[in-house]
């Protein structure tokens, strides 16, 4: 069965660095989604991507994110410099876009910053 | 805008016992519905949906149905398993284009044996 994989699963960085979170979607899929749950707290939208850019986005996801899918087949998430809030599970997900379609979730990336 | 409001846990259940997680929405239109679960240590996996009113979802024993009067989705199961310790998260999406998902706070529920 088709599913959505993310990378690394777990990555540790110390405060101000960048951090580039993988994921590959569905093949077929053409809405593209982040989003993180800070432990034990709920998940939370960050952003959806289709057509090479940005559908929405909420007010988490400011200037220090950015999404990009740079080959037709991974969608990234970047966070240009860390902080110590910016611990959490990310999760990606994708959908085919049909108005009642689910999302699919990968596994998750946990990002521990230090 | 959307919202879905979710009934607080932790629930702790005996193994047999008969669960219901409440979960009521705010939504212009008709959303969809959805359970979604997350086992230990797991991601996030679709365990049922509803797409309009009066549907009934259906999984692994699991059922909620989508009622637009009272505007919830209720999830209930007639005889939990251990195996069904988990995080419950009711969601709901909007059927305008291809909008996100909307999660509750989630529900941490226990089955002890």
């Amino acid at each position: 069965e088709p599913e959505v994989t993310q990378t690394p699963s777990h990555q540790v960085t110390q405060m101000g660095q960048e951090v580039i979170l993988r994921c590959v979607p569905i093949s077929n899929h053409l809405y593209f989604y982040w989003y993180r749950q800070i432990l034990g707290q709920k998940v939370e939208f960050l952003v959806s991507f289709y057509n090479n850019e940005i559908s929405e986005k909420s007010e988490i996801f400011d200037d220090q994110f950015s999404v990009e899918r740079p080959d037709g087949s991974n969608f990234t998430l970047k966070i240009r410099s860390t902080k110590l809030e910016d611990s959490a599970m990310y999760f990606c997900a994708s959908s085919t876009g049909t108005d009642t379609g689910e999302l699919f979730f990968g596994e998750g990336s946990r990002l521990t910053v230090l | 805008g959307n919202s879905v409001t979710q009934m607080e846990g932790p629930v702790t259940l005996s193994e047999e016992a008969f669960l219901t997680i409440n979960c009521t929405y705010t939504a212009t239109g008709y959303p969809s519905l959805f359970w979604y679960v997350q086992y230990p240590g797991e991601g996030l996996q679709l365990l049922l949906k509803a797409t309009k009113a009066d549907d009934k979802g259906s999984n692994k024993g699991f059922e909620a149905t989508y009622r637009k009067e009272t505007t919830s989705f209720h999830l209930e199961k007639g005889s939990v398993q251990v195996s069904d310790s988990a995080v419950y998260f009711c969601a709901l999406r909007g059927n305008f284009g291809n909008e996100k998902l909307t999660f509750g706070t989630g529900t941490r529920l226990t089955i002890i044996p």
